[in-house]
């Protein structure tokens, strides 16, 4: 089974600041990685993901995520900030093979941008 | 683009009511998944489906069940609805091979 944490609840920053959003999984499998967007009375939007390869990953809007299997982590960042990255983003973790594809997700990060 | 529908926005339903939740995607993918979302707690797989008339249950199946007679939809009911059961209702698409999901906007349901 899978786990994913999200080390922050809530992130507060102000607009052209750097940001990053922290992310740990656990797993006894090797695995796919995610980071979704949810704006607010949306659903959620696919920013980025890790099947392979490099382990820096670059995402849309300005995102990038990098793979860290050591520390088993898969922090997100983005160097500049904007009023519209306001939103709530999720990590969330697949194992390969057959298991259909089930996500689990991590509890979200409320990120904040302020002017 | 995939396109997941979900057919309602809002609900309200009263407390013991039988509730359907339905999700349309227009893809041909073989794989849904209904999830539910609270604050603080992300988002917990209630139930997928992975065929037509195939599920499996996810880690909160308690006070829900799921259909799928066609590839197209899938159907999230509510037996006796309760007031814990107030939430937002997600509905996905799997797109395969490490793709990732394609979410319907969502049902956010008040049982009162």
């Amino acid at each position: 089974a899978q786990s994913v944490t999200q080390l922050d609840s809530q992130v507060p920053v102000f607009e052209e600041a750097p940001v990053e959003l922290r992310c740990n999984y656990s797993s006894s499998v090797s695995v796919y990685l995610f980071w979704y967007v949810q704006y607010p009375n949306q659903g959620l939007q696919l920013l980025l993901k890790y099947l392979s390869g490099s382990t820096l990953v670059k995402g849309i809007n300005g995102f990038e995520a990098e793979f860290n299997k050591s520390q088993t982590s898969f922090h997100l960042r983005k160097p500049s900030v904007h009023i519209s990255d306001t939103a709530e983003y999720f990590c969330a973790v697949s194992a390969g093979g057959t298991s259909y594809g089930k996500l689990t997700f991590g509890q979200g990060t409320i990120l904040t941008v302020h002017p | 683009d995939v396109k997941v529908t979900q057919s309602s926005r809002y609900l309200v339903k009263r407390t013991g009511e039988k509730v359907f939740l339905e999700c349309v995607q227009d893809m041909d993918h073989e794989n849904m998944f209904w999830y539910r979302q609270d604050p603080g707690l992300g988002l917990r797989l209630i139930y997928f489906s992975y065929d037509v008339k195939m599920k499996e249950k996810g880690d909160i199946p308690e006070g829900y069940s799921v259909s799928r007679e066609k590839k197209e939809r899938f159907s999230l009911i509510l037996e006796s609805a309760s007031t814990n059961q107030t939430s937002m209702y997600l509905c996905a698409s799997y797109t395969g091979a490490g793709g990732g999901y394609t979410f319907g906007s969502g049902t956010r349901l008040t049982v009162v």
